[in-house]
């Protein structure tokens, strides 16, 4: 069974650092890896998905890493600012359809 | 583009009622998954389907049904509700069941039970 853990579960730091979120799960056989954040109390926004065959993802400044043997993903933020302020998700699909597992998140607050 | 939308916003039922939930996917897709989540949890998969058809599921009692309808949209049904199924309901929707495919969040709807 497909196990997903993040690491920490929160964080809080000052505007301007960079950070890293950690992500790992259990079962290496996976299609792909996608990291979401998730405003209090609302839906999910993917934010980088990641496919088995590659080994990162980045978007603006966001950056998604990949390791499938070590069963490890991070995701890097740089230069956090409050607006970054939400819980972050990582999900792996490592079945024949839709179904994702989610890890715990991790809930980060950027302070100004 | 219209992304996906979820009614209602928020619910509040008793124990022992039943409770119909609604989702319209993204322009496009053809395939909806329904999740659940508890506060302080990552989502769990409920199920997935595929021109109206359920083609994957998740560890949930018969008591949680879903229907497809020809224009892709989908409802989630539960009866006989209890206590711990007070949580957030997401739906996703994607173009097909290739598992490379994208899922794409609703906002949810926020079910209490009491």
């Amino acid at each position: 069974k497909q196990e997903v853990t993040q690491i920490p579960a929160a964080l809080s730091v000052p505007e301007g650092e960079n950070l890293v979120l950690n992500c790992s799960f259990t079962d290496s056989a996976i299609y792909n890896l996608q990291w979401f954040r998730q405003d209090p109390g609302k839906g999910l926004t993917s934010l980088l998905l990641i496919q088995s065959s590659q080994r990162e993802q980045t978007s603006g400044r966001l950056n998604a890493s990949l390791d499938k043997s070590s069963g490890r993903s991070t995701l890097y933020i740089a230069a956090s600012q409050p607006g970054d302020s939400a819980t972050y998700l990582c999900a792996v699909k490592n079945t024949g359809f839709q179904k994702l597992v989610f890890g715990t998140g991790t809930r980060l607050l950027v302070s100004p | 583009e219209t992304g996906v939308t979820q009614s209602p916003t928020h619910l509040i039922k008793t124990r022992g009622q039943q409770v119909t939930l609604r989702c319209s996917s993204q322009s496009g897709h053809n395939t909806v998954s329904w999740y659940q989540q508890a506060l302080g949890q990552g989502p769990q998969f409920i199920f997935q389907y595929y021109r109206e058809e359920e083609n994957g599921r998740g560890n949930f009692p018969p008591r949680f049904s879903g229907l497809q309808f020809p224009n892709y949209s989908s409802e989630l049904n539960v009866n006989a509700l209890e206590l711990d199924d007070s949580a957030l309901y997401l739906c996703a929707s994607s173009t097909g069941t290739s598992v490379n495919n994208e899922q794409f969040f609703g906002p949810g709807t926020r079910l209490t039970v009491l």
